[in-house]
């Protein structure tokens, strides 16, 4: 069983539209949880951090559920410049080495 | 976050060559990571990188196929050695610094073995 597994993916959506990413994470042990955002030939950049207690950033909320190690991230409003990849990301600790998903692949279009 | 480059940012490389990768930080971090991305395929840690110590290598990957060095808290480097075709990847370095869960990487390094 892979260690994090994302929605395969891709999602093709039209602008002003909500989506959904969802990702599972099999080692119980992970402290901190992550969403990273990768462009086409671009290094991954930290989108937001996930918070048991679920936290929201403008347009982005990610949520947490630590009993069924179940990580989401949801998109409202979707624009253009939302198309990219989105990458599930956990870590066992500080200082301790990422462990990504594969990635979901967002394409939003006009 | 810190503002990390690499050099260089892409090479072209024979087979049975080897290729040392730059990484240099703008201010002091404890740990430095590398991790490589094969096409198509999400990242893979290849060693974490502390300054004063041996790297620690992950399942799969040797010093001797992919050596590091970290002589100061701002600047790493890591050697690709004695490179084939399936080592054509993009290898990024990230760093976190003190109690920070998060990592924050640089532009990666785009390789092409022929």
């Amino acid at each position: 069983r892979k260690e994090v597994e994302q929605d395969p993916g891709p999602f093709n959506v039209p602008e002003g539209a909500t989506v959904a990413f969802n990702c599972t994470y099999s080692n119980s042990a992970s402290q901190s949880f992550f969403w990273y955002r990768q462009d086409c030939r671009k290094e991954p950049k930290l989108l937001m951090s996930v918070y048991s207690s679920g936290n929201e950033d403008g347009r982005f909320t990610a949520q947490l559920n630590r009993a069924s190690q179940y990580i989401s991230l949801l998109i409202r409003d979707s624009k253009l410049s939302d198309s990219a990849t989105y990458l599930c990301v956990v870590t066992l600790g500080a200082g301790t080495a990422l462990i990504f998903g594969k990635g979901t692949t967002l394409s939003v279009s006009s | 976050s810190a503002v990390i480059s690499q050099k260089p940012s892409r090479d072209i490389c024979q087979r049975g060559t080897s290729l040392t990768i730059q990484c240099q930080v703008d201010s002091q971090v404890t740990m430095m990571f590398w991790y490589r991305q094969q096409p198509g395929q999400s990242l893979t840690l290849i060693a974490t990188a502390n300054q004063g110590s041996e790297a620690t290598y992950e399942s799969g990957f040797v010093i001797d196929k992919f050596p590091i060095s970290r002589p100061n808290l701002t600047f790493s480097t890591l050697t690709v050695s004695n490179m084939s075709p399936e080592d054509s990847s993009i290898y990024l370095c990230s760093v976190t610094g003190g109690e920070s869960y998060e990592q924050y990487f640089g532009p990666g390094t785009r390789l092409t073995v022929t």
